[in-house]
Parts: structure tokens; sequence; C-alpha cells
């Protein structure tokens, strides 16, 4: 069975702190892949990084900062000096089956970013 | 490139009419597509997934006779809430991907916000 769990329902900070968002997830699959999307108010996913499970680099984009470990099945992403328009509900999803195209998500932590 | 349109994106229906969503690849064709829901504060749940010129495959508890899939041709698929209820509402979002390997991953897009009065 797959699952994806993002233990932080909401969190909360001021503008310029940092803030890290937890994603654990479970799969018998040894190939795998994994994504975050942020869905802001519209509703609309956006893409923000895919991550196969052969590789365990950790990435940075501008702000934005994945930690993937293989060793506790956690894929945590950071945001340094948030701002207020990274308000948005964060998804953490899981390929089914080995697949990168079909996802299980997790329920979502809602960020709220304040001036 | 990888572009999924999605029309409309709100709508607005009385309850025991028909609504049809429409999701298209504008970019790519498009073998699999994939139909999620979502309800107010909550994830994202795979409905369905529909590959061109063949019968849908429905999530189990995911009734098919309510929520028709059509995938006939390799750019558009649609969803048909047949006889809406107010339960029915949500936000449905619709996933393309151009190739049937397992690592060809899937482009979301912008969602369809139902409501049924």
């Amino acid at each position: 069975a797959q699952k994806v769990t993002q233990a932080q329902t909401e969190i909360s900070v001021v503008e310029k702190e940092d803030v890290t968002l937890d994603c654990v997830y479970e799969t018998r699959d040894t190939t795998y892949y994994l994504f975050w999307y942020k869905q802001p108010p519209s509703g609309e996913l956006v893409f923000l990084i895919r991550r196969n499970s052969f590789d365990e680099q950790n990435e940075i984009s501008g702000r934005y900062s994945w930690n993937f470990q293989k060793s506790t099945s956690s894929f945590n992403f950071t945001i340094t000096a948030s701002q207020v328009v990274d308000s948005a509900v964060y998804f953490c999803a899981l390929g089914f089956s080995g697949s990168a195209r079909q996802l299980t998500f997790g329920s979502g932590t809602q960020l709220t970013v304040l001036p | 490139g990888a572009v999924v349109s999605q029309h409309p994106s709100r709508v607005i229906c009385k309850s025991g009419t028909s609504v049809k969503i429409e999701c298209r690849s504008l970019d790519f064709q498009a073998t699999t597509m994939f139909w999620y829901r979502q309800f107010p504060k909550q994830s994202l749940m795979l409905m369905a997934t529909s590959n061109e010129g063949s019968k849908a495959t429905y999530e189990q508890g995911v009734e098919k006779d309510k929520f028709l899939i059509n995938h006939a041709s390799l750019t558009l698929s649609t969803l048909t809430v047949t006889s809406a209820h107010p339960e029915d509402s949500s936000f449905y979002i619709c996933s393309a991907s151009p190739g049937r390997t397992g690592n060809t991953e899937a482009f979301f897009g912008q969602g369809t916000r139902l409501t049924v009065v």
C-alpha cells in the first residue's frame, strides 16, 4: 500500500522566516517518484519538483530546497526567507506503483506567511 | 511545452442536470489522462484513469455511471457528471501524460470548480 503523510496541517510564519514542510511516504516499490506541488487559492497545481528514488541528492532552486532521505522515507521541503506570495497549500505526492504519472497525494499543508 | 487545458474553470449547475468537463493536451498527444477530485480543504483523490480508445478504469468507490469518462482522441478526455447533486460539488482536476512508460510524468490542468445548487 502507498501512503503519503504530511503531518503539518497548517503552518503560519512571519515573512523572512525559514519554514520546512514535512513529508513522509510509504511504498513497497524499489523505484518510485516523489513530487511537490503548490496550490494557490485559485486552485491550479503548480509543479515544484520531481525526484526519483535512485537520486538522493538534495536540490536547491532559489529560495526552495528539498531534502530527500530514503533511510527515513522523508522528502522535506524548505522555503528560505519566506514571502507572502508563498502562502498556499503545498502537497507532497508519490507516484503510484512505480509510475510518475498516477499520484497519491498527501493531505497537504496550508502555509500562511504573514507580512 | 506540456500544456494541459481544462474547461470550464468554474461551473454552476442545477441539481439533476449533467455537466461536462473537458481536459485537453495542447502540445502533446496524451495516451493516458487521469481525473482527480478534491473536496474543500482536502487532498486530491484519484477518480479514474482513461486511456485513449479504451474504457476508463475507475478507483474503488467511484460510481462509473455517475462519472462518465470519454477519451476519444489523443488530445481530449471528458468527464461528465450525470444527474449532479449538491454532494458532487467539488474541485475536479485532470492530468495528462504523453508517454506510456512509468517514468513519464503527467501534467495538470487548471481544474474545474463545480457547484451544484
